[in-house]
């Protein structure tokens, strides 16, 4: 089976402090992607970074950060400096490839509140 | 490219009413999805199109529900005998088939949200 752990219900920070999202992941395929999404206040879900199980290398997009660890099975997102603007609801994600189908597996959601 | 379209935004409705949403994909991508997402919690699979031909269906997809994607274009998603528990957004996304195995990235709608008195 497969799932998607994001314990972090909910964080607050104020602007300018970094912050780390944390995504524990399960499955028994060899070859998977992995996702984050950003849904704020609008619903709509907006991506972010796809990531797929044979590349290890840690990613930066200006203020965002993702480490991926296939060791402890996890691929946290790290937001530096942040701000207002950063305040959503983020979601993990996984698309195993051995069920033939493509649909993803999302965590619960991490709610980030950034205070100005 | 325009992102994907659903329509309504917003959908109230009686118990027992049937009700169909839209979604519009970005043109060109073969694949749609749709998916529940209820308060609080991730989105949750409900049903895949590639091309016109419907590939899976969640066991959430019960005998009231049924999605169509007639000429692989645009989705309808009917619900049949509303219950209270269908209140949720119905979200839509398409992806490209890029590669001939494995996922590709899926672009989300904005939603229809659903509010079953």
């Amino acid at each position: 089976a497969q799932k998607v752990t994001q314990a972090q219900t909910e964080i607050s920070v104020v602007e300018k402090e970094d912050v780390t999202l944390d995504c524990v992941y399960e499955t028994r395929d060899t070859t998977y992607y992995l996702f984050w999404y950003k849904q704020p206040p609008s619903g709509e879900l907006v991506f972010l970074i796809r990531r797929n199980s044979f590349d290890e290398q840690n990613e930066i997009s200006g203020r965002y950060s993702w480490n991926f660890q296939k060791s402890t099975s996890s691929f946290n997102f790290t937001i530096t400096a942040s701000q207002v603007v950063d305040s959503a609801v983020y979601f993990c994600a996984l698309s195993g490839t051995t069920s033939g189908t493509y649909k993803y597996i999302f965590g619960t959601g991490t709610r980030l509140k950034v205070l100005a | 490219d325009t992102g994907v379209s659903q329509d309504p935004r917003h959908k109230i409705t009686k118990r027992g009413q049937n009700v169909t949403f839209r979604c519009d994909p970005i043109s060109e991508h073969n694949r749609l999805y749709w998916y529940r997402q209820t308060l609080g919690q991730g989105p949750e699979f409900l049903t895949y199109f590639q091309n016109e031909a419907q590939l899976e269906k969640s066991r959430l997809l019960s005998d009231r529900f049924s999605a169509e994607r007639p000429k692989g274009s645009f989705s309808t998603l009917e619900i049949q005998r509303t219950e209270q528990g269908d209140s949720a957004m119905y979200l839509c996304a398409s992806s490209p088939q890029k590669r001939t195995s494995g996922t590709d990235t899926q672009y989300f709608g904005p939603g229809t949200r659903l509010t079953v008195l």
